[in-house]
């Protein structure tokens, strides 16, 4: 069945540094790739997405590119803030609609200044 | 509503004890989705509704688990015989046609 994989965590990180967090998937067809975020105290909210091969998700200096070739979804940023501390969820969804999402256990990231 | 809203947001309850937890997702979403977080544990789905119908239940982890949805609108998670495996976050997430999801922030179980 469809899973995804990401890097374990918990990262930490010093403020400015770079941040990349490792997300692979399995799945039959061609799903689309979600990275969700979880702030301390707060509901998931959708970071960025890509819905096919080679599209590239970007939001807040956050990017992922889906990368059929090798089944990954890596999401990186160049300079990471304080503020990026939470949780990290990689996401597929199946091609059809009202597909479930299927998420990756998370990776916490705590950013200290 | 602006947003999917959940309540309660928390509920501690006794071993034994059956709780209802409700989801009242974005006016015209016609898509909702129960999700269990368990501590340290990724998303575990629940059940999906297409409207008041639940085309696929399969990650109800039990029989003491069931759900409902009516008028297309509110939906309720109810536990029966509640255990302490059950503690942990309940989140609901509401898309129109299954596209673009949007969370609710959960309904902390804590059973003691």
């Amino acid at each position: 069945g469809n899973s995804v994989t990401q890097m374990e965590g918990p990262v930490t990180l010093s403020e400015e540094a770079f941040l990349t967090i490792n997300c692979t998937y399995t799945a039959t067809g061609y799903p689309s790739l979600f990275w969700y975020v979880q702030y301390p105290g707060e509901g998931l909210q959708l970071l960025l997405k890509a819905t096919k091969a080679d599209d590239k998700g970007s939001n807040k200096g956050f990017e992922a590119t889906y990368r059929k070739e090798t089944t990954s979804f890596h999401l990186e940023k160049g300079s990471v803030q304080v503020s990026d501390s939470a949780v990290y969820f990689c996401a597929q969804r199946g091609e059809t609609s009202g597909s479930r999402l299927t998420f990756g256990e998370g990776t916490q990231l705590t950013v200290n200044p | 509503g602006a947003g999917v809203s959940q309540s309660p947001s928390n509920k501690v309850t006794e071993k034994g004890k059956d709780v209802e937890l409700r989801c009242d997702p974005i006016s015209g979403h016609t898509a909702l989705y129960w999700y269990r977080q368990s501590l340290g544990q990724g998303l575990e789905f629940l059940i999906y509704f297409q409207g008041n119908s639940a085309p696929d239940k399969s990650g109800l982890p039990s029989d003491r688990f069931s759900a409902e949805r009516t008028g297309g609108s509110v939906s309720t998670l109810t536990i029966q015989r509640t255990q302490q495996e059950d503690s942990a976050v309940y989140l609901c997430a509401s898309s129109f046609l299954g596209y673009g999801y949007t969370f609710g922030s959960g309904t902390r179980l804590t059973v003691v």
